[in-house]
């Protein structure tokens, strides 16, 4: 079953503008994690945030993370059409005794030149 | 490039068929794991090794196997294929033992094509 679920699961934005994705989770977790996927490619990890963060940066992305809310988002600043990919979202949990990391099913932002 | 190779990167066979799917981690990285992904299910989690150990399994089917070698590359046995084993199938692997502790570092993928 799907721990994480991206939210829009589609956007489309101008070079320059800000994109904002949401991630919403079932479950408690250890951390949240963000991938990038160019089409038809493997993922390439964004960035970490664990459990006891609430906010981390790195470049011109921006990571919250609520608990409370079993929720996350990803802002990326300033566009580029580089940045027009499919990002998921992926809840790290313990289930059934086990570590594993649980991929939401993605969402397509198109960033137009 | 992440470090983490796959091979074949296609794979077109008829169904009933048996393949293997192969996968060398980034130097350095114990941990293993294999996804699927397909247009309707999404990535989904198949099974991680760390060091030649099994340590979780998730929505792998009974005709999938895997394991992992002393040299710690990982091989993917789909037996008995079916249509709907079409997919993307990417091989991750990390430095930690638990699974989900650290980033994991993706292969370029294999897609495999059943007709």
């Amino acid at each position: 079953s799907q721990q994480g679920e991206e939210d829009p699961q589609a956007l489309s934005i101008q070079e320059g503008e800000n994109a904002t994705m949401n991630c919403s989770y079932k479950t408690s977790i250890n951390n949240l994690q963000w991938y990038r996927q160019n089409s038809g490619r493997g993922l390439v990890h964004l960035i970490l945030i664990r459990s006891n963060e609430r906010e981390k940066h790195s470049g011109r992305l921006r990571v919250t993370l609520d608990t409370s809310k079993k929720s996350s988002s990803l802002l990326i600043t300033a566009s580029r059409a580089a940045d027009t990919a499919s990002y998921f979202c992926a809840a790290s949990s313990t289930q059934g005794g086990s570590e594993k990391l649980v991929f939401g099913k993605g969402m397509k932002l198109t960033v137009n030149p | 490039d992440s470090g983490v190779t796959q091979t074949p990167k296609h794979l077109i066979t008829a169904t009933g068929q048996r393949v293997t799917l192969r996968c060398s981690p980034r130097s350095g990285d114990l941990s293993v794991y294999w996804y699927q992904q397909s247009l309707d299910q999404g990535l989904q989690f198949l099974i991680h090794y760390y060091n030649g150990e099994e340590r979780a399994k998730g929505n792998i089917l009974e005709r999938f196997s895997a394991q992992q070698f002393p040299d710690l590359h990982s091989e993917l046995n789909l037996s008995s294929l079916e249509l709907g084993d079409s997919a993307l199938y990417f091989c991750a692997s990390s430095v930690d033992a638990t699974g989900s502790t650290y980033e994991q570092y993706f292969g370029p993928g294999t897609r495999l094509t059943v007709t």
